[in-house]
């Protein structure tokens, strides 16, 4: 069984701290998915990482792909209220063209 | 260019009753995929297909069935809902192909079984 674990599942910081979020698995990725998703919404991807040690900034947001393709970390640097939301990562494995998910990290910032 | 439509949006069922949620594209992509969402949790794959007549099962198959006729529809079939069937459901697509690894959702449909 392919899996997805994401961590920590609930996170509540105040606004202007610093936050990682984490999704590993035993397997190994082609690409990997971050998502952010709000209440009543699809998600809408935020970034995608394809290189092992790869690296890739959204304005605050550093997103991270481990060398062995196993793991990947989202970063978010100076937290603000509008970064509040449901981050999920979604992982396609090289032998298959199916997609899965992680298990989401809700995240609150409080101001 | 609608992109990615699921309908119905809202949906109650009794136990033991039977519907399809449909999902239609616009894009011309081959892989479509169903998930479910329940309350504050992630995505969790019914089934997905790969281009018109091919299907496979994702992590949650059961009590679930899919057809794939054409490339634009992939409707996804509940026979005898219960209420573990609850939850939200998402379609999506993918254009396929080396390197193509994105998702574009639908609006979802949010299902209720009592």
């Amino acid at each position: 069984t392919q899996l997805l674990e994401q961590s920590p599942q609930f996170l509540s910081i105040q606004e202007g701290e610093n936050l990682t979020v984490y999704c590993n698995s035993s397997s190994v990725f082609s690409s990997l998915q971050w998502y952010r998703q709000e209440p009543g919404e699809g998600p809408v991807l935020l970034v995608t990482v394809v290189t092992g040690g790869e690296v890739k900034k959204l304005k605050r947001l550093t997103f991270q792909f481990g060398d062995a393709r196993k793991d990947s970390s989202l970063h978010i640097t100076a937290a603000q209220p509008g970064d509040t939301g449901l981050y999920l990562c979604a992982g396609k494995y090289s032998s298959a063209s199916k997609i899965i998910f992680g298990s989401g990290t809700r995240l609150s910032i409080r101001p | 260019n609608a992109g990615v439509t699921q309908t119905p949006k809202f949906r109650i069922l009794k136990i033991g009753q039977s519907m399809t949620l449909q999902c239609a594209q616009d894009m011309n992509h081959n892989y479509m995929y169903w998930y479910r969402q329940d309350p504050g949790m992630g995505l969790k794959l019914i089934y997905y297909s790969v281009g018109a007549g091919i299907t496979d099962k994702g992590e949650v198959p059961n009590g679930y069935n899919v057809s794939r006729s054409t490339t634009e529809d992939f409707p996804l079939r509940l026979e005898l809902a219960a209420p573990s069937q609850t939850s939200v459901y998402f379609c999506a697509t993918n254009p396929g192909g080396v390197g193509a690894n994105v998702l574009t959702f639908g609006a979802g449909s949010r299902l209720t079984v009592l």
